[in-house]
Order: C-alpha cells, then structure tokens, then sequence
C-alpha cells in the first residue's frame, strides 16, 4: 500500500506568491490533517478534515492558508500571499478515524523570500 | 486549547540504557495520547498509543498514562543507536484532533 504522497517536497517562492502544497492520503483513510513543522515552535495543526469536511480550520492560520478536500484522495493547502515567516515544513497526515494511527507525509520544505 | 510540553528538551544515553521521556497536558478530558518518533527530513512515525490510565507496553516501549496528574510517559529498554531521533508527544482533544508538544532529541551513542 502507498503511503502519505506530499509534493512538491522543496519549493522556493519570493514573499508575495501563492503556492499551493499537494497531499494524497493513504487509500481508504477518511480522515487528513495538515501541519506546520518550524523548530520554534514545533508542529501546529492548519487543517483537519474528516470525510472532506472541515473539522478544524486553524484559528491563526485562517487569513491566508486555505486547505481544500476535493475529493477522498486528494488535497491542496493554498499559502496566499506568502510571507518569509511562513518558511517552514508542511506535513500532510491521514487515518481512518477517531483515535486511529495518524500516518504523516515526507513534508514539503517550504523557503520563502 | 490543550497544551502539551516534553521534557527533557534533549537526552544523551549510551547504548543498552533505559530511557524515560515525560508529557504533560492541560485537560483530563482528552482522548487518546500518541507517542511519535521523528527521523531528521522525514515525517513522524506513530509508536505507541494509551487511552486508560495505567500501562501498555509494546516491544521494549512501555506507555505509562495518569490522567489525574496529567502526566504521560514513554521508557525505552535497552536503547540502540537506531533510537536516536525526536519523539513527539501527541494528546487528542475531543474532536480527535492531535496537539503535539516540542519534542525530545533523543541521542544513543555506540
């Protein structure tokens, strides 16, 4: 079975862009969050879906980071305008449900200018 | 929002060691607790989870749970270079939705 697919896993912007991050769970899984990884302040939750329906939408992240559910098995997260405060690693993760394994991504290295 | 801390920040131990990592929480309410490990450039792997306090031991991981002290802590028996990494501490909040605390950098030297 395939795993969590995130790509790009390096993107370069300048401050101001809009990039857009891909995730594609594991087959199957009803639930997918998105993270932000910075060493300061560690993994903080953007965006959980269960059932392509928004469970949680960020708080603080909400003015510029969209996530989107298009369908089961594919999901975007919109940084729009990028800052360089926003250089970080964004992991994607997805399980079945409830208290289930929760399986990450390899990240996407974001660097922004 | 819950809020999750580790401690110690970061732990060397030789190999064969024992090694005890802590996570504290702020509500008794919460769901199920994770235990991640954490490769440099990949994405975390989940180890061990506890929901009832008590105990649950897997392999050489043992999960120890007490909800009333809001404490959770994971030991690792005879640790190996492998282990070297950052675990994570991940506690549920009642959507099930994972707040993890800042990690523990765990060095085993040979």
């Amino acid at each position: 079975d395939a795993g969590v697919t995130q790509t790009p896993r390096h993107e370069v912007a300048e401050k101001g862009q809009t990039i857009i991050l891909k995730c594609e769970p594991v087959s199957g899984h009803n639930d997918l969050f998105w993270y932000r990884q910075t060493k300061i302040q560690g993994l903080e939750l953007l965006s959980y879906f269960r059932s392509k329906s928004l469970m949680e939408d960020g708080g603080a992240f909400k003015d510029r980071f969209k996530a989107e559910m298009l369908n089961s098995s594919f999901s975007t997260l919109k940084i729009q305008p990028t800052e360089p405060k926003d250089s970080a690693v964004y992991l994607c993760a997805s399980s079945f449900a409830g208290q289930d394994t929760q399986y990450f991504g390899p990240g996407t290295r974001l660097l922004v200018l | 929002q819950e809020k999750v801390q580790q401690s110690p920040e970061s732990l060397i131990v030789p190999e064969g060691a024992m090694v005890s990592l802590n996570c504290s929480f702020s509500d008794s309410a919460s769901q199920s607790i994770w235990w991640y490990q954490q490769h440099p450039g990949k994405g975390p792997k989940a180890l061990i989870s506890i929901f009832s306090n008590g105990n649950k031991k897997e392999g050489r991981l043992t999960v120890y749970l007490n909800r009333a002290s809001l404490h959770v802590s994971l030991h690792i028996k005879d640790s190996q270079p492998s282990d070297s990494a950052v675990y994570l501490c991940a506690v549920n909040d009642n959507n099930n939705a994972p707040r993890f605390g800042a990690g523990t950098k765990l060095s085993v030297k040979p």
